[in-house]
């Protein structure tokens, strides 16, 4: 699977959108973008996923380049409970093949009051 | 609530000890994953399974070994245990292990003392 590089941390003030950019460029043909996040030692949330174009569900909007090396989860109006570490995640959609979730180190996001 | 039931949520025991970890799948789906997380580190993925096949193998010690019952149930068996076992296991399930998100539990925190 692709490698993802995210920063390590972010801030975000209360009410605003809150962009969290993720680099993978050696991204290929068939693996699609995840985004996950984990608060504070729960299980991991499934936030979105996307192939090529943008997606956009109750939670967030992908934004996938149109290269597809890169791509940016935005939650429009950060709240104090979306402080968590957000994972990009890329992933093969295979038949007959192992598609396990590697997850990285994320990103820190923390909402600021 | 995720629909993936793990237990048991804590767990304390002695080194050189063997453990057994439960999770019951989301109804229906039909892929089971493990990942240990431990203090300050990241999710380290451990192994899938498929309609109960093994379907892909991550960083899983030989000490360790998990299965998937005809029910879905799926079982991690820790053995031989070490004060660094002491982590987050979490489970997560699919429908079909390809493209699609999955749906973690709350994780079982494991102390080895």
């Amino acid at each position: 699977d692709a490698k993802t590089t995210q920063p390590t941390s972010m801030d975000c003030a209360e009410g605003r959108a809150a962009n969290l950019p993720c680099n993978h460029s050696t991204i290929s043909g068939n693996e699609y973008v995840y985004w996950y996040r984990q608060i504070h030692s729960q299980g991991p949330q499934y936030i979105i996923h996307g192939l090529k174009n943008n997606e956009t569900n109750e939670m967030a909007s992908l934004i996938i380049t149109e290269d597809r090396k890169s791509s940016t989860l935005i939650l429009p109006h950060a709240t104090l409970r979306d402080t968590a570490v957000y994972y990009c995640i890329v992933r093969v959609a295979e038949l007959n093949t192992g598609n396990q979730f590697y997850f990285g180190t994320g990103t820190s996001l923390t909402v600021i009051p | 609530d995720s629909g993936v039931t793990q237990t048991p949520k804590h767990l304390i025991t002695a080194t050189g000890q063997r453990v057994t970890l439960r999770c019951s799948p989301r109804s229906g789906d039909l892929s089971v994953y493990w990942y240990q997380q431990s203090l300050d580190q990241g999710l380290q993925f451990l192994i899938q399974y498929y309609n109960g096949e093994e379907r892909a193998k991550g960083n899983i010690l030989e000490r360790f070994s998990a299965q998937q019952f005809p029910d879905l149930h799926s079982e991690l068996n820790l053995s031989s245990l070490e004060l660094g076992d002491s982590a987050l296991y979490f489970c997560a399930s699919s429908l079909t292990g390809t493209a699609g998100e999955a749906f973690f539990g709350q994780g079982t925190r494991l102390t080895v003392v």
